[in-house]
């Protein structure tokens, strides 16, 4: 257990469909982040918020929408997505966005779009 | 762009053995870099982090090293367990000054078999 949880750990949705992922860290943490892993490609950043700022957002298309309420809880809202956009997205978080604090992972979502 | 190459892309050795996983990065200029492990379908757990002025870590059978120079990166593991299965993946975290130091930057990850 690191501390950070995710829900749901499974999802499959209709391309059509809205959904929302949900992580929530427990460390007291002021950085929080999304990562994409998609099969036999490296972890991507996606979008990283510290302090509830979104001081990330690394292309990702618009029907990614991320929502940060408050230091604990990061949203991952999804509408019409596509099949390539299937993959394991991971959450993570930080003491802040310094770079000499560890990324701590939460366990992922494992998104299938039909 | 920093690009990070970590071979063997899979690696299959039997239990009770020694073994070197390798990570190669592009850009010197980094701050940090970390080794995780992650399990089938699970999340990231980090091993080790090694700041770029430090030459290896170690945690019990593993040692890390680092020589920013080359831009290269051992994992070595003792004694390997049938436990020690999983992906292997290595990271940079860039010295920047612009304030986009906190991205790390993954490998592709090494799949290793231990077998029993």
């Amino acid at each position: 257990e690191t501390g950070v949880t995710q829900t749901p750990r499974h999802l499959v949705m209709g391309m059509t469909n809205k959904k929302s992922l949900k992580c929530e860290q427990h460390l007291g943490h002021n950085a929080m982040y999304w990562y994409k892993q998609s099969a036999k490609k490296p972890l991507e950043l996606m979008f990283v918020y510290n302090f509830k700022e979104q001081t990330e957002n690394n292309s990702v298309p618009s029907r990614f929408s991320p929502e940060c309420p408050n230091s604990s809880h990061l949203f991952l809202h999804l509408h019409t997505l596509q099949p390539e956009d299937s993959a394991l997205y991971l959450c993570a978080s930080s003491q802040d966005g310094g770079p000499q604090y560890e990324q701590y992972f939460g366990p992922g979502t494992r998104l299938t779009v039909t | 762009k920093q690009e990070v190459t970590q071979i063997p892309a899979a690696l299959s050795v039997p239990e009770g053995e020694n073994l070197v996983l390798n990570c190669s990065f592009t850009d010197s200029a980094i701050y940090n870099l970390q080794w995780f492990r992650q399990d089938p379908g699970k999340g990231l757990t980090s091993l080790l982090l090694i700041q770029s002025s430090q030459r290896e870590q170690t945690s019990g059978r593993l040692n890390a090293s680092l020589d920013k120079s080359s831009g290269r990166s051992t994992l070595y593991i003792a004694a390997s367990q049938p436990g020690d299965s999983a992906t292997y993946l290595c990271a940079v975290r860039p010295l920047d000054s612009g304030g986009s130091n906190y991205k790390l930057t993954f490998g592709k990850g090494t799949l290793l078999t231990v077998n029993p």
